[in-house]
């Protein structure tokens, strides 16, 4: 069965850095999410997109945060002034239309120090 | 707005024995309904989900759910549990068409302590 698949599993970043995480939806897909979930707190959505561009957006998505599908492949969260807050796990999921279910990626850990 | 109540926050449970994980849900639409398992450290996996049609839907590892809407619940079972369901275990909606549509909502989640 096709996947999702996010890179990097775990990514360690010093506060105040950019950061980039990455995600490959499935190929055929057209609708994409992602949601953050911090230690030990229920998984929370973020943003979703479609047609490059945003279709709705959370409180959490503030200005520091961006996405972009720079190509046909791929899909990213860009974060751009890191806080010790942002650590969590970093969940990507893709739909082939907006009212069907969403397949998860295996997350991205974010550690922020 | 869609929401979703998971009523144990812990179940513990001994091996073997029977297990019901608790989901409400509240939405103004028609929904999808989800539940998901995560073990330490890693990512969300999809347990199983309920569409339409049948209201018992069965997933992987033994798990099924059943969907009712009179009551706005889809709870978890599994007749015999094993050491190995020990983990954290997500509800999670999603609204057919309305205004969030393509958005999944979670519950906080309950943690299954399966005891030799």
């Amino acid at each position: 069965e096709p996947e999702v698949t996010q890179t990097p599993s775990h990514q360690v970043t010093q506060m105040g850095q950019e950061v980039i995480l990455r995600c490959v939806p499935i190929s055929n897909h057209l609708y994409f999410y992602w949601y953050r979930q911090i230690l030990g707190q229920k998984v929370e959505f973020l943003v979703s997109f479609y047609n490059n561009e945003i279709s709705e957006k959370s409180e959490i998505f503030d200005d520091q945060f961006s996405v972009e599908r720079p190509d046909g492949s791929n899909f990213t969260l860009k974060i751009r002034s890191t806080k010790l807050e942002d650590s969590a796990m970093y969940f990507c999921a893709s739909s082939d239309y907006r009212d069907q279910p969403q397949h998860f990626g295996d997350g991205t850990r974010l550690s922020i120090l | 707005a869609q929401s979703v109540t998971q009523l144990d926050s812990q179940v513990p449970v001994f091996e073997e024995a029977p297990v019901e994980l608790r989901c409400n849900y509240s939405s103004s639409v028609s929904v999808y309904l989800f539940w998901y398992v995560q073990y330490p450290n890693q990512g969300l996996q999809l347990l199983l989900k309920y569409l339409s049609g049948s209201t018992l839907v069965k997933g992987i590892n033994g798990f099924e759910a059943e969907f009712n809407k009179s009551q706005t619940s889809f709870h978890l079972r599994k007749p015999s549990v094993h050491i190995s369901d020990t983990a954290e275990y997500f509800c999670a909606v999603s609204e057919v068409g309305g205004t969030n549509a393509g958005k999944s909502t979670f519950g906080d989640g309950t943690t299954l302590t399966v005891k030799p």
